[in-house]
């Protein structure tokens, strides 16, 4: 069966960072682009960033490119998302998903992790 | 960007009833639009694909239409575990893979 588990949520200051782990398993993990989607408390999914196969190609939200960074070990089959510069509006459950295709577009999201929460206070 | 614009952003229904849920692109997008389904506290999960293809595992009382700019979401006949919110999203093209408001479905 297919499991995404997602880690390193917290509480964080306004400036500071955290690392977002996804770890995955039951299928291989080097054939699927993966994405983040988050969900701020009581509002929708907002998509966040995903990553090809091979980690060559990232993409990013505008709200929060140039703060956060995907990657992806292939070895280690896990997803990471770093988060710098936090903001309040980060605040959020974050989840990664892996992606039907090789890379991010023209697939749907097939498999959900339940979740990491991430919140910006001071 | 491409916008997605869900309608109606919530509605009651009761149990057996036909429901219609409609996601607009701001652009064409094909048949590259999927339908998430997500209850209070939990992952979304993927409902259908590409449109029309239902997800494996997903009640066949669930079907989707359209492509271009209009897509509909229909639940012939609504059942308890129904009951939930629920987002499409395009992934056409580039970034970013805009979902849509969300359509939050309750009992009437």
């Amino acid at each position: 069966d297919v499991q995404l588990l997602e880690s390193g949520g917290g509480l964080v200051q306004p400036g500071g960072s955290l690392k977002l782990s996804c770890a995955a398993s039951g299928f291989t993990f080097s054939k699927n682009a993966m994405s983040w989607v988050r969900q701020a408390p009581g509002k929708g999914l907002e998509w966040v960033s995903a990553i090809s196969d091979t980690g060559f190609s990232t993409y990013y939200a505008d709200s929060v490119k140039g703060r956060f960074t995907i990657s992806r070990d292939n070895f280690k089959n896990t997803v990471y998302l770093q988060m710098n510069s936090l903001r309040a509006e980060d605040t959020a459950e974050y989840y990664c998903a892996k992606v039907s295709t090789e890379g991010p577009f023209r697939g749907y999201c097939d498999y959900w992790g339940q979740g990491t929460q991430v919140t910006v206070s001071s | 960007d491409i916008q997605m614009t869900q309608s109606p952003s919530s509605l009651s229904a009761s149990v057996g009833d036909r429901v219609t849920i409609t996601c607009r692109a701001s652009q064409s997008i094909s048949f590259y639009l999927n339908w998430y389904q997500q209850k209070p506290g939990k992952a979304p999960e993927l409902l259908i694909y590409d449109a029309s293809t239902l997800q494996s595992g997903v009640p066949s009382r669930f079907g989707g239409s359209g492509s271009g700019t209009d897509f509909t979401l229909t639940i012939r006949s609504l059942q308890p575990e129904d009951f939930a919110t629920y987002y499409c999203q395009q992934t056409y093209t580039t970034p970013p893979l805009t979902f849509g408001g969300g359509t939050k479905v309750e009992i009437k």
